[in-house]
C-alpha cells in the first residue's frame, strides 16, 4: 500500500531536549516535504526536498533542520524545540512535478512545555 | 505563486450538490489549480487539479472559466463524510504547493 508515514504520532517534550520526528514513504517519490498547521494559519511549509542530498527552506525554516541521505526518508529534526514549536506537523511526498501525486502522512501532534 | 480567495466557511445539505467557489484572478498561464481537502487533522488529500478545461473525476468535478480567473469545486451528492476543509491552490512547475486558509464545508443532515 502506498503511504506516508510518521512516527511518533503524538510527543509531549520539553523546553531545548532535542528531537526527531521521522518521515519515510514506499512510492520513490522525489519530492517530500513538511508543514506546520495551527489554529487559523492553515498549512506552511517548513522545509522541502527535491531530492536526495537536496533540500530548500519553506515559509517557516526557523528552529527546524532536515536531511535527506536517502530518498525515502526526510526526517524533521528540532535541535532546541520551543514552545511556539507546539504544532500539528505533517510530511509529504510525491513525484517532482506532479502534485496531483502528494500524499500526506498522518500528522504527528506536538507539545512543548 | 498566484494568490486564492475562498470563503472561510459554508454549509450543504446531505445529498445536495456542494459548490465551492475559488478565486485566483492573477493566475499565470502555467499554474494548474488543484483542490485538496483535510478532513478533520488528517493529512489533507488531493481530490483534483485541472489547467483551463473542465475536469472530472469519481470524487469531484472541477469547473474553470474561460478567463482562468475563478474555479467551482462541485461534489455532485455530498456526504457527512465531505465534511472537510478544502483548499483550491494554485501552483506551476516545481514549485510547492502553497496552503491557505481554505473553506470549511459542513454537510448537515
Amino acid at each position: 500500500e502506498a503511504q506516508v508515514t510518521q512516527n511518533p504520532r503524538y510527543l509531549i517534550t520539553v523546553t531545548g531536549k532535542k528531537l526527531t520526528v521521522t518521515c519515510s514513504q514506499n512510492m520513490n517519490h522525489e519530492y517530500m516535504s513538511w508543514y506546520r498547521q495551527d489554529p487559523g494559519l492553515g498549512l506552511r511549509q517548513i522545509y522541502y526536498s527535491m531530492n536526495v542530498e537536496v533540500t530548500d527552506k519553506g515559509d517557516v525554516p526557523e528552529g527546524y533542520k532536515v536531511s535527506r541521505k536517502e530518498k525515502r526518508n526526510f526526517p524533521l529534526i528540532l535541535e532546541s524545540p520551543s514552545p511556539n514549536q507546539t504544532s500539528l506537523y505533517f510530511c509529504a511526498s510525491s513525484f517532482n512535478e506532479r502534485k496531483e501525486t502528494q500524499y500526506f502522512g498522518p500528522g504527528t501532534r506536538l507539545l512543548v512545555l | 505563486d498566484a494568490k486564492t480567495t475562498q470563503p472561510p466557511s459554508m454549509d450543504c445539505a446531505e445529498g445536495r450538490a456542494a459548490n465551492l467557489p475559488c478565486n485566483h484572478s492573477t493566475i499565470s498561464g502555467n499554474e494548474y489549480v488543484y483542490w485538496y481537502r483535510q478532513i478533520h487533522s488528517q493529512g489533507p488529500q488531493y481530490i483534483i487539479h485541472g489547467l483551463k478545461n473542465n475536469e472530472t473525476n469519481e470524487m469531484a468535478s472541477l469547473i474553470i472559466t474561460e478567463d482562468r480567473k475563478s474555479s467551482t469545486l462541485i461534489l455532485p451528492h455530498a456526504t457527512l463524510r465531505d465534511t472537510a476543509v478544502y483548499y483550491c491552490i494554485v501552483s506551476s512547475g516545481n514549485t510547492p504547493l502553497v496552503f491557505g486558509k481554505g473553506t470549511r464545508l459542513s454537510v448537515i443532515a
